[in-house]
């Protein structure tokens, strides 16, 4: 699976939109990028997912560039709840790739 | 629909003491990993079952040991506890080793060796 770059931590106050980027420069053709978070004390909550066209649920937005090697997961309203650690995570959906390789993530702090 | 469930929530055992962590995926996934994670850090793969069959293991030693039964429920054995193994486990599932979907995770059992 591809290594993905994130920054350590960021604020955003409540109720305006929290933009997380990432980076994954090695990333190949048949690789999706995921997005989890994790609250303190809880498994991880898958969040949404892409291959190469943006994305959007209840939860979020993905938006991957054009080439690919970065993307950005967009929470357009955050709450005080969507505190928690952000994971980007690249991988190929297949039966041969295993497992979730989870890096440090980034710790999304919202302020009141 | 339940999500995963995973039992104990907390637990604590003495170092070479035996533990045996319980997993109950979620209705209709036949796939479950679990995951190692220390305090501070991301989690890490210890291995994946499908259909009753290890499908992939992660860096960890032999006394690292799994089952899974046929409703797709899974047990995580470990042997001869050290304080290092001191974490919270967690147990995630999906639909299939194919499926485009994300993994659901359970809330996790965090596991104190003293």
């Amino acid at each position: 699976d591809a290594k993905t770059t994130q920054p350590t931590s960021m604020d955003c106050a409540e109720g305006r939109a929290a933009n997380l980027p990432c980076n994954h420069s090695t990333i190949s053709g048949n690789e999706y990028v995921y997005w989890y978070r994790q609250i303190h004390s809880q498994g991880p909550q898958y969040i949404i997912h892409g291959l190469k066209n943006n994305e959007t649920n209840e939860m979020a937005s993905l938006i991957i560039t054009e080439d690919r090697k970065s993307s950005t997961l967009i929470l357009p309203h955050a709450t005080l709840r969507d505190t928690a650690v952000y994971y980007c995570i690249v991988r190929v959906p297949s039966g041969s790739a295993r497992q979730l390789t989870f890096g440090s993530g980034t710790q999304l702090t919202v302020l009141p | 629909e339940t999500g995963v469930t995973q039992s104990p929530t907390h637990l604590i055992k003495t170092r070479g003491q035996q533990v045996t962590l319980r997993c109950s995926s979620q209705s209709g996934h036949n796939t479950v990993s679990w995951y190692q994670q220390a305090l501070g850090q991301g989690p890490q793969f210890i291995f994946q079952y499908y259909r009753e069959e290890e499908n992939g293991r992660g860096n960890f030693p032999p006394r690292f040991s799994g089952l899974q039964f046929p409703n797709y429920s899974s047990e995580l054995n470990v042997n001869a506890l050290e304080l290092d193994d001191s974490a919270l486990y967690l147990c995630a599932s999906r639909p299939g080793l194919d499926s485009l979907y994300g993994y659901t995770f359970g809330s996790g059992t965090r596991l104190t060796v003293v």
